[in-house]
């Protein structure tokens, strides 16, 4: 139980598009949702914390602009990187917590963003 | 600011040797602890968590932690350590201020040499 996916694995797109990455969580309801960016060599660092139905609160640093947060359901949380650009190259991870009470988050593969 | 320090960047063991990861963590209050591995192309999981209690924690896959308050430290060990341990070990915290938020630390990754 409690797993964790992402989609797309790995996407390479050229500087300027938008990227959309999807986490979901398939065998339960997630009311928090985060994503980390984790750069080689590196720690996590979160980037923001979303819960359903609310706006995303975003980490000092990142700019909420570019790195576009959308927690529609309490499966579905989609991180949406606009205007890349290569220095937004990494690797994002979400994780999913299963309440407000609990501090046990189950994590995501990973997407691998390459920005060309 | 609340961090976390694992000072080992890459372990390179034998099997059958022992292991020990340091992890200090700075927060003066009550704090949260967690072990995490990330195996070769695969997604975080959990290995061992410390909430409170018994300051020696058993987790899976033969690991376990110790958490000593007074050097701020929750050190993974494992007495014989295999291939297939082989990854990316990430300590991390969550204290009162975090909101549940987990501060990871940089990881340590482990090789094993069969």
């Amino acid at each position: 139980g409690a797993v964790v996916s992402q989609h797309p694995s790995w996407v390479i797109c050229k500087s300027g598009t938008s990227v959309k990455i999807e986490c979901r969580s398939l065998d339960f309801q997630a009311t928090t949702m985060f994503w980390y960016r984790q750069f080689p060599k590196q720690s996590l660092m979160l980037m923001a914390t979303s819960n359903e139905g609310s706006k995303a609160t975003y980490e000092q640093g990142v700019e909420k602009d570019k790195f576009l947060i959308n927690h529609a359901s309490l499966t579905l949380s989609t991180l949406t990187v606009t205007s890349a650009h290569p220095e937004d190259s990494s690797f994002y991870i979400c994780s999913a917590r299963m309440s407000l009470y609990s501090y046990e988050q189950y994590f995501g593969p990973g997407t691998r963003l390459t920005v060309t | 600011a609340q961090s976390v320090s694992q000072h080992n960047h890459h372990v390179i063991l034998s099997e059958a040797a022992s292991l020990e990861l340091g992890c200090n963590y700075s927060y003066g209050g009550t704090v949260n602890l967690f072990w995490y591995v990330q195996y070769p192309g695969q997604h975080l999981q959990l290995l061992l968590k410390y909430f409170s209690g018994d300051p020696l924690v058993k987790g899976i896959k033969g690991f376990e932690a110790e958490f000593i308050k007074s050097k701020f430290s929750f050190n993974l060990r494992k007495p014989s350590v295999q291939w297939s341990d082989t990854a990316e070990y990430f300590c991390a915290m969550t204290y009162g201020g975090s909101q549940g938020n987990l501060i990871f630390g940089k990881g340590t990754k482990l090789s094993v040499k069969p």
